[in-house]
């Protein structure tokens, strides 16, 4: 079975551009999460989808946004980029909408630079 | 709000030593708690979890017990390879938390033969 996957894999941006970062869940998983992982740190919870609707969001600006399609895939938009928006994007996907019980499977990532 | 605490890295041992990477949280409720690993230039994966008081969560020869006297989840292994060497991230997951994993800071780890 493949995994989840994102793409791209790695992207160059200039400060005030908009970029689209794609994930595709584990077959049967609905629930797919978003996290930004600045070099050296811990991830950082940006969204969670679970059947197409949002079901938490993190402590993030309004220029992120996201959303997931009827195949649960699921697209993270960032507009007006700023350069501390560089970073690694993880995409996790859940059995179910929660992830108590099996945690989450996540991407390799998308590493966002931007210039 | 619920937060994580791991020990500072790096940690530095040599070979077939044995490991202990310390973990604490601070939650309301009774969180699932999980053992991440990543590794250079990868994306994260799940080394084992637990997910009530007293359970063990083992894999690849690591295990973590769920203390809830202590709020305690510290990771061990008894004899690392060089192979093991990755960054550890300590992860909680509440019921109460937006549905979010909150993680502690990592701790990098370093075998030499």
């Amino acid at each position: 079975d493949a995994g989840v996957t994102q793409s791209p894999t790695h992207l160059i941006k200039t400060r005030g551009q908009h970029v689209t970062l794609r994930c595709s869940p584990i077959s049967g998983h609905k629930s797919v999460s978003w996290y930004q992982q600045v070099l050296g740190q811990g991830p950082q919870f940006i969204f969670q989808y679970y059947e197409k609707e949002e079901r938490g969001r993190g402590n993030f600006p309004d220029r992120f946004s996201a959303r997931q399609f009827p195949n649960y895939s699921s697209e993270l938009n960032v507009n007006a980029l700023l350069l501390g928006d560089s970073a690694l994007y993880l995409c996790a996907s859940s059995r179910e909408g929660q992830g108590l019980n099996y945690g989450y499977t996540f991407g390799s990532g998308t590493r966002l630079t931007v210039v | 709000g619920d937060s994580v605490t791991q020990m500072e890295g790096p940690v530095t041992l040599s070979e077939e030593a044995f490991l202990t990477i310390n973990c604490t949280y601070t939650a309301t409720g009774y969180p699932s708690l999980f053992w991440y690993v990543q590794y250079p230039g990868e994306g994260l994966q799940l080394l084992l979890k637990a997910t009530k008081a007293d359970d063990k969560g083992s894999n690849k020869g690591f295990e973590a017990t769920y203390r809830k006297e202590t709020t305690s989840f510290h990771l061990e292994k008894g004899s690392v390879q060089v192979s093991d060497s990755a960054v550890y991230f300590c992860a909680l997951f509440n019921m109460d938390s937006n549905y979010q994993l909150i993680w502690g800071a990592g701790t990098k780890l370093i075998i030499k033969p």
